[in-house]
This record gives structure tokens, sequence and C-alpha cells, in this order.
């Protein structure tokens, strides 16, 4: 299974808001309301920040949001803080039971 | 505090062996599906295995089916991945991690364990 496609880079000032896509195909994020993303910063472990497309866990902020359109994710941050510079992303639980990740995107705060 | 630590991880010559464990704190692993992620130098996170709750048949992803295994003791509350026949694309960081879902999300996660797998 190849890896779900990500931007390689996005970049933003602070205050603004960026998007982030994740692209599979109907056997992975298209199938089912279970897309995820995740924020890490090197040396530290990932951090969950969306589950199920659009859905927060407790202690993240509501900056970060998530919607779904067809075979295509997409993670907004807004209001981009310093803090927010890190790798993002996407995976998938899969028709086949496996789980796939996107390649990552790597968010320049300017 | 639910904690997941990670631990066997060192050098090992293509085609060896390595068996990391992963011990989990305040969680019962038998609860939750458990999975473990790489992450290899210059690359993005990597799915390699998972088990659902309760269930003791482990899904792998395609690069490592056929030579990683993964399992886990009940009593000890302790997770492992035996990893055979090592590669050098093997080499990265593997976290050991909790999911909320059926085999993800992720959202617990421990510090992670290296594997160098080199000549």
């Amino acid at each position: 299974q190849s890896a779900l496609t990500q931007p390689a880079s996005v970049s933003g000032s602070p205050g603004q808001s960026i998007t982030i896509s994740c692209t599979g195909s109907s056997r992975d994020v298209g199938a089912y309301p279970f897309v995820s993303w995740y924020q890490h910063h090197p040396g530290k472990a990932p951090k969950l920040i969306i589950y199920d497309v659009s859905s927060r866990p407790s202690g993240v902020s509501d900056r970060f949001s998530g919607f779904k359109s067809g075979n295509t994710a997409s993670l907004i941050i807004s209001g981009l803080e310093a803090d927010d510079e890190a790798h993002y992303y996407c995976s998938s639980y899969t028709t086949i039971d496996t789980v796939l990740f996107g390649g990552g995107t790597k968010l320049t705060v300017l | 505090e639910v904690q997941l630590v990670e631990s066997g991880g060192g050098l090992e010559q293509p085609g060896g062996s390595l068996r990391l464990s992963c011990k989990a704190s305040k969680f019962t692993f038998i609860d939750h599906a458990m999975g473990w992620v790489r992450l290899a130098p210059g690359k993005g996170l990597e799915w390699v295995a998972g088990m659902r709750s309760g269930n003791v048949d482990a899904k792998y992803a395609d690069s490592v089916k056929g030579r990683f295994t993964m399992t886990r003791d009940i009593t000890e509350n302790i997770l492992f991945l035996q990893m055979d026949g090592l590669r050098v694309e093997d080499t990265a960081m593997y976290f050991c991690a909790k999911a909320r879902g059926l085999l993800d999300p992720f959202d617990i996660w421990g510090r992670g364990t290296v594997v160098t797998v080199s000549s």
C-alpha cells in the first residue's frame, strides 16, 4: 500500500490559517470516517490532534479542525502560533484492516 | 498517569533479529487496540503492526509481513514486536502506541526505541 498523499511543506505567518490536504483512495480515506491527524515535534512522541475526521481529543486547541470530502481529508489550523511549527501526519483505517499514514507535511511558521 | 515504555532497540546486522518490548502502566492491553509505528530517518511515520482489543491476531504492513510478529503478555501487560530478517530499511525509531478505536487512532504513545540495522 502506498502512503496517503500530503504536501511536503506548507507555511504561514502567525495569526493566519493554513490547510493541509491528505489524499487517499476508496480503500482508505474514502471508505470510513476514520481519518486522524498527528502533530510531531522532532524528538518527541507524535500527538493526536484530530480523530474520526473532525473530532478533537480533550485538551487539543479548537484552532485545529478537520473535514473530509470523498477521498481527501483536510486539516485546518487557524490563528497560527509559533509552537504549531512541526510535522503533521494524516492516517486512515483501511478496508484491509490496516492503518495507513500520509507522507507528512512540514509546517513552517514564518 | 497512563504510560508506555519501549525497550529492546539497538544495533543489529542485516538478517539478524531483535525483540522490542512495550510495558504499559495504568491501563491493560486487553481492553485496547495497540500498535507499533516507526519513524525512519528522513521519512514519515509508518504503521508497522497492530492488534485489536481482546484479539490475538495481529495485522501487519506489507513491508514487514512475514518477518515481524506482534504478541502480548496479558499477565505482565507487555507488548512485543519480534523482528526477524532485519533489513537496512528497518532502521527507525519504533513507537508503541495505544489506540482508541479498532486499530487506531493512537492517543497514547511511548517515547520510542531506536533500531539500527547496519553491517
